[in-house]
């Protein structure tokens, strides 16, 4: 059964904080997708992460892929209240994309 | 570029009514997906096509739901009748032909379906 399992499922930081949001799947897809999600708002694409040792970053996200642990990571640095929002990894896999569950994030002042 | 149209955003309708979404995709877009996102969790899959054909719709409840694409562009998904567990933001996303490095999908802003 394909699964696509993310946590932690919610999380509140203050600002200028570190974490890291995990997301574990369980083919051997080497593709890997990044979303955000605003409240009433659709899906926005992050990052793309095409192969083992990919590692991407934009602004305070940096999004890293490791195919043999089949586990992705999106790291937050020095978190800002803006970045307040759902994300969510897929995996794509036999022309599909599959979901995880996402992480609601909370940034606090 | 314009993006993934949806109409109607929002829909409320009494259960065993029915109800109807269209999308139209990016322009060249040959793949366009419906998904369901249910208040809480990720959006699941509910069909795929390329251009007009379906290449999975095998958790489309088909006797509820319907869905075609009518000269490989719009795409319309029906739900008829309702249920109260059909209550949740109905995704269309589009995509270039799968293949392309780097391919992702784009998602509309979604449909919001309450059945009470």
């Amino acid at each position: 059964e394909l699964k696509v399992e993310q946590n932690p499922l919610f999380l509140s930081m203050q600002e200028g904080k570190n974490y890291t949001i995990y997301c574990n799947y369980s083919t051997t897809s080497d593709r890997l997708y990044w979303y955000r999600q605003d409240p009433g708002k659709s899906l926005e694409s992050l990052f793309v992460l095409l192969s083992n040792g990919a590692v991407k970053q934009e602004g305070r996200l940096m999004a890293s892929l490791d195919t043999k642990a089949r586990l992705s990571t999106l790291h937050i640095t020095a978190a800002v209240h803006d970045l307040s929002a759902t994300y969510f990894c897929a995996e794509h896999t036999g022309n599909q994309f599959y979901f995880g569950t996402g992480t609601s994030l909370t940034v606090i002042p | 570029e314009a993006g993934v149209a949806q109409s109607p955003r929002y829909k409320i309708i009494e259960k065993r009514q029915s109800v109807a979404f269209w999308c139209n995709p990016i322009s060249g877009h040959a793949t366009l997906y419906w998904y369901q996102q249910i208040l809480g969790q990720g959006p699941k899959l509910l069909i795929q096509f390329q251009n007009n054909g379906v290449v999975d719709d095998s958790q489309l409840p088909k006797d509820r739901f319907s869905a075609e694409r009518l000269k490989g562009v719009d795409s319309t998904l029906k739900i008829q009748p309702a249920k109260l567990e059909d209550s949740a933001v109905y995704l269309c996303a589009s995509s270039l032909p799968w293949g392309a490095a780097g391919n992702t999908i784009y998602f509309g802003e979604g449909s919001w379906l309450t059945v009470v």
